[in-house]
Formats: C-alpha cells, structure tokens, sequence
C-alpha cells in the first residue's frame, strides 16, 4: 500500500525551529509533485507548499513565505519542510501529501491530492 | 488571494441526499475538487477535476460546477458519509485554495 509517514513534530518556543520529515513509501517518488498541508486545531485545512518532482520548482503560501523551506531527497524517498521563526499560529497537524497530475503536449493536468500520510504535530508555545 | 466559502454544517437524513456547496470567484473556470475526513483521520480525495471520482469512491458521490459555485452531491446518504468535507480549487493563479469546510451530519 502507498504510505507517507510524517516525522519531527513537536512542541518549540515561539521563534524557533523545526524540521519535519516524510517517508514515501511503495511508489515512485520521485515522479511526483509533493505538498505540505496543515491544520490548526478545530480548523479547516490550509496549503502550506508545493514542490515539482525534481525539486526544481517551490511554491509557498503567503503566510509561510520567507520562513518555510520545502525540499527533497529522491535518493531517499524522503520530503522535508524546514520551519524557522516559528509563531504561536503555525500550530497545526501537518500533513504530507502527493499529488496526482499528469502532463500531456506541454499542458499540466492536476487530478487531486490523492495521498495524505497521518500527519505530525507541531506545537508553538512558550 | 482567493476564498472559497462553504455553509459551515448540514443535515440529512439516512438515505437521503444531501449537496454541500462551495462559492468562489468565477470558481466554474476552474477545477474544484472535494476531500472527506472522517474524526481523526487524514483527508480524502473524493472528486477531482469537478466530477470524476477516484477509484474507490462510492457512485453516490458526485460533484458539478458551474458559475460560481460547486456542489458535491451524496445520493442515498449513509451513517459512514457524516464528516467533514472540502473543496478546492485549482488553476494556475488560484494554486492550491481550500474552503472553509461543511460538517456533514447525518441524522
């Protein structure tokens, strides 16, 4: 079965950091574009960042621009979101996902996220 | 940035049918897809590019989209559908926008 397995989670002080980590699992990661999501507690799910499957390309949401780094080992089937100058409402579950898109005649088709792993925990408080 | 705003919760009954909607911006020029998740469970994809389902996904789910609003339809409701659901919207400008989400209760 396709897994991804978050690690790194945590309680940090505000202004700290933390790296978190996903092992994919059981597919060919490094044919997909992977993201992080996240999920505050008793929230709605918000898109934190995106990375192409060579890891050539990133993209972050506003909110973490300039704090978060998103990468990747394909040699280790391993995503990683690098989280700096943390602050009380990046307290979340974070969750690793894959997308599902598919290119054809220069054109990309993006079909969902279709595997989310169980997510980690990330806690910001002094 | 772009929002997407869904009714906060709603109510079926068992058997019954049930549409969940999700409004944006000229949201029928994009793709909406829809995610399901269950207490403490991680999301899952239930319709993507509008209206197609992922293998495995119940034919009782479907979606449509036009204008400005979404909607994610379940036929025949049953105990196991009560969740939280999901949409989002996609095109090369909105990226990756979620909706507010809609609890789904089933009576």
């Amino acid at each position: 079965e396709v897994q991804l397995v978050e690690s790194g989670g945590g309680l940090v002080q505000p202004g700290g950091s933390l790296r978190l980590s996903c092992a994919a699992s059981r597919f060919t990661f490094s044919s997909y574009w992977m993201h992080w999501v996240r999920q505050g507690p008793g929230k709605g799910l918000v898109w934190v960042s995106r990375i192409s499957s060579n890891g050539s390309s990133t993209s972050y949401a506003d909110s973490v621009k300039g704090r978060f780094t998103i990468s990747r080992d394909n040699a280790e089937n391993t995503l990683y979101l690098q989280m700096n100058s943390l602050r009380a409402e990046d307290t979340a579950v974070y969750y690793c996902v894959r997308e599902d898109s598919t290119t054809s005649r220069g054109k990309y088709y993006y079909h969902g996220m279709d595997v989310w792993g169980q997510g980690t925990t990330v806690t910001v408080s002094s | 940035s772009y929002e997407l705003t869904q009714p906060p919760s709603v109510s079926v009954s068992p058997g019954q049918t049930v549409s969940i909607t999700c409004s944006g911006d000229k949201l029928g020029d994009r793709y909406a897809y829809w995610y399901q998740q269950k207490p403490g469970q991680s999301p899952v994809l239930v319709i993507f590019q509008d209206n197609k389902r992922p293998s495995g996904i119940p034919e009782r789910f479907s979606g449509s989209n036009s204008g400005n609003t979404a909607t994610l339809t379940i036929s025949g409701t049953q105990a196991m559908d009560e969740a939280d659901y999901y949409c989002q919207a996609w095109d090369t400008s909105t990226a990756y926008v979620f909706g507010t989400g809609t609890t789904v209760t089933v009576l």
